[in-house]
């Protein structure tokens, strides 16, 4: 199993510019999050998923757009990037029943925007 | 809303020395914690978890964690460390409510060097 991967590793962007990131998991897992990590302020949420087809809002989803058409698949979009969403995303996912739910990381993506 | 503070933004300790990680959180129900770990360029690994029973929690690489549910602390503890343990920590709750997406609120992490 290759767990939780995410593409592409790296991206340089400018301001008004839009991507997306694709996060994929083989693991069968209905949840699934995305995370961005600044220094000091730990992982916050910014959208997760709690099964294909439906997305929810994270603590900073602002900017930020997902869509989770594939259950093994989730999508984390930027429409016009800006400097405030430099940082270090990370993906993850974890299995339902409720009383198991540690969340699996991808490697991240380091996004910077100029 | 629940929130995770833990109180030493960085640690430097020399190999050998003991190592213990504050982690304090606030949320009124019940929960489950988690201590993660960071090694330089990696992502997330989990480090132990604590769901119930046993109060004290034995991880992976000789860590440990006690749950204080009076003190709303998750201490990461262990004894003796390694300058393999350098990495960044964070603490993790979850307020266990299926509905709210088994969301987990992390806290901002410390960065703990351990000198050879």
């Amino acid at each position: 199993n290759a767990g939780v991967t995410q593409t592409p590793k790296f991206r340089v962007l400018k301001t008004g510019q839009s991507m997306t990131l694709l996060c994929a998991q083989d693991m069968n897992h209905e949840y699934m999050y995305w995370y961005r990590q600044d220094p000091g302020m730990g992982l916050r949420l910014i959208h997760y998923s709690v099964g294909e087809g439906t997305t929810a809002k994270g603590e900073v989803p602002d900017g930020y757009n997902v869509s989770r058409l594939k259950k093994q698949n989730f999508l984390l979009g930027l429409e016009s990037a800006a400097p405030s969403q430099t940082s270090v995303y990370f993906c993850a996912s974890s299995y339902d029943p409720s009383s198991y739910n540690e969340q699996f990381f991808g490697p991240g993506t380091r996004l910077t925007v100029l | 809303a629940q929130s995770v503070s833990q109180h030493n933004h960085h640690v430097i300790l020399s190999e050998a020395a003991s190592l213990e990680l504050g982690c304090n959180y606030s949320y009124g129900g019940t929960v489950n914690l988690f201590w993660y770990v960071q090694y330089p360029g990696q992502h997330l690994q989990l480090l132990l978890k604590y769901f119930s029973g046993d109060p004290l929690v034995k991880g992976i690489k000789g860590f440990e964690a006690e749950f204080i549910k009076s003190k709303f602390s998750f201490n990461l503890r262990k004894p003796s460390v390694q300058w393999s343990d350098t990495a960044e920590y964070f603490c993790a709750v979850n307020s266990m409510i299926k509905a709210a997406g088994n969301k987990l609120t992390f806290g901002g992490g410390t960065r703990v060097l351990v000198k050879p």
